[in-house]
């Protein structure tokens, strides 16, 4: 259980174009899902907290509009990453926290966005 | 922003040897959780305490959460090249799920 898959797992998309990452709950419901990004031999940076239903909460020095985030369902958030430059390239990868009460977070595979 | 620092950054030895991973706040968690990511891969949840004290033993891996739920470590006994990988460690202040991510430490186990 708690399985986490994200859609697509790479991408190359070119600089002024915007692209949609995809983050599923495969078999449980998550009212709460999040999204990071990670470079290289570096930690995850938490980038927002999407809530189905509401407007995702972002942290300090992400821009929400460059970064937009919707919680349609109750298995599914997206991230769309608007005008895409080379600097956006990283690792996205997003979690949810499952449905046991533990507040435990299930991290998808991750998704390889390369601006060119 | 609570700071969770983790120790050492990387760490290289050779199979059967055995290392410790530590992760460091000033301030209180509710619970803490231990991550292994591989290269090109989202990190997979090894373990989640909660207890001041508790000690967790997954196979050849002990975590151990600190009294004061401010510091916790991972022991792994007899290492293996199958535990390579950058262990994450990630504190749950809020109860509310969002999670502070230590720097992580690369392991390197080499036959």
């Amino acid at each position: 259980g708690a399985v986490v898959s994200q859609h697509p797992s790479r991408v190359i998309c070119k600089s002024g174009t915007s692209v949609k990452i995809e983050c599923r709950s495969l078999d449980f419901q998550a009212t709460t899902m999040f999204w990071y990004r990670q470079f290289p031999k570096q930690s995850l940076m938490l980038m927002a907290t999407s809530n189905e239903g509401s407007k995702a909460t972002y942290e300090q020095g992400v821009e929400k509009d460059k970064f937009l985030i919707n919680h349609a369902s109750l298995t599914l958030s997206t991230l769309t990453v608007t005008s895409a430059h080379p600097e956006d390239s990283s690792f996205y990868i997003c979690s949810a926290i499952g449905d046991r009460g533990t507040y435990e977070q299930y991290f998808g595979p991750g998704t390889r966005l390369t601006v060119t | 922003t609570q700071l969770l620092e983790q120790s050492p950054q990387f760490l290289s030895i050779q199979e059967g040897e055995n290392l410790t991973v530590y992760c460091n706040s000033s301030s209180v968690f509710s619970s803490l959780q231990w991550y292994r990511q591989e290269p090109g891969e989202g990190p997979v949840l090894l373990v989640t305490v909660v207890t001041g004290g508790e000690v967790k033993k997954l196979k050849r891996l002990t975590f151990q959460f600190g009294d004061a739920r401010k510091d916790s470590s991972l022991h792994i006994t007899a290492a293996q090249p199958g535990d390579t990988g950058l262990y994450l460690c990630a504190g749950d202040s809020d109860s509310w799920g969002k999670l502070q991510f230590g720097a992580g430490t690369q392991v390197v186990v080499t036959p």
